[in-house]
């Protein structure tokens, strides 16, 4: 069974704590995604990689940096967490370009910032 | 702005009933897929839709994409306890870098 495993199901940080989000996934994926969702405001994309070692800025990249030095591992960075990043995080995989775009996505991580 | 309207944003009804979900653009897209998505889980992929005026049926649920490939909806016949959850809605868009977009979603709650 194809999968999409994100680390921390729910994760409580203080303000200014650094915080590492992973997503790995077992599909041989090139492309991997990270977005976040908030009520009434859908899922937003942050930051996606076509590569290892390749990222692209999404749609919110303020406040965040990626990693992908393994094809299968994607991190999302908080440097210094703040209280209007507490958010649901949902990491996402997808076949190379020339697909229809359809995502598999983890299961979320739920990150409040006190 | 969103790019991709989807409506209801809520719907409550009770189990039997027949319903319908929108998801509207004035953007043409490649393809559109419809999620579900169960509290503290991620989207599951339910179906995607590639062809103008194309069909799709999974069990109770049938899945249309509109001629000009700009919207779709979303039946669901004689609704059970079970469909509930959040629905997105998402299209490729055609022009540009391929670059997914996703409607607000549908809170479906269905009563017994």
């Amino acid at each position: 069974d194809v999968k999409v495993t994100q680390s921390s199901r729910y994760l409580v940080k203080r303000t200014g704590e650094k915080v590492f989000l992973e997503c790995v996934q077992d599909m041989d994926h090139e492309n991997m995604f990270w977005y976040r969702q908030d009520p009434g405001l859908g899922l937003r994309l942050i930051y996606f990689s076509y590569d290892v070692k390749m990222k692209e800025k999404g749609d919110i990249p303020e406040g965040y940096s990626v990693s992908r030095e393994k094809k299968e591992r994607f991190s999302l960075i908080l440097e210094s967490a703040s209280t209007n990043q507490t958010s649901m995080y949902l990491c996402a995989s997808s076949p190379p370009a020339g697909n229809t775009g359809e995502l598999f996505f983890g299961e979320g991580s739920r990150l409040t910032v006190l | 702005t969103q790019l991709l309207e989807q409506s209801p944003q809520f719907l409550s009804i009770q189990e039997g009933e027949n319903l319908t979900v929108y998801c509207n653009s004035s953007s043409v897209f490649s393809s559109l897929q419809w999620y579900r998505q169960e509290p503290g889980e991620g989207p599951v992929l339910l179906v995607t839709v590639v062809t103008g005026g194309e069909v799709k049926k999974l069990k109770r649920l049938t899945f249309q994409f509109g001629d000009a490939r700009k919207d779709s909806s979303l039946h669901i016949t004689a609704a059970q306890t079970g469909d509930t959850g959040l629905y997105l809605c998402a299209g490729l868009l055609i022009q540009g870098a391929q670059k997914l977009v996703f409607g607000q979603g549908t809170r479906l709650t269905i009563n017994p």
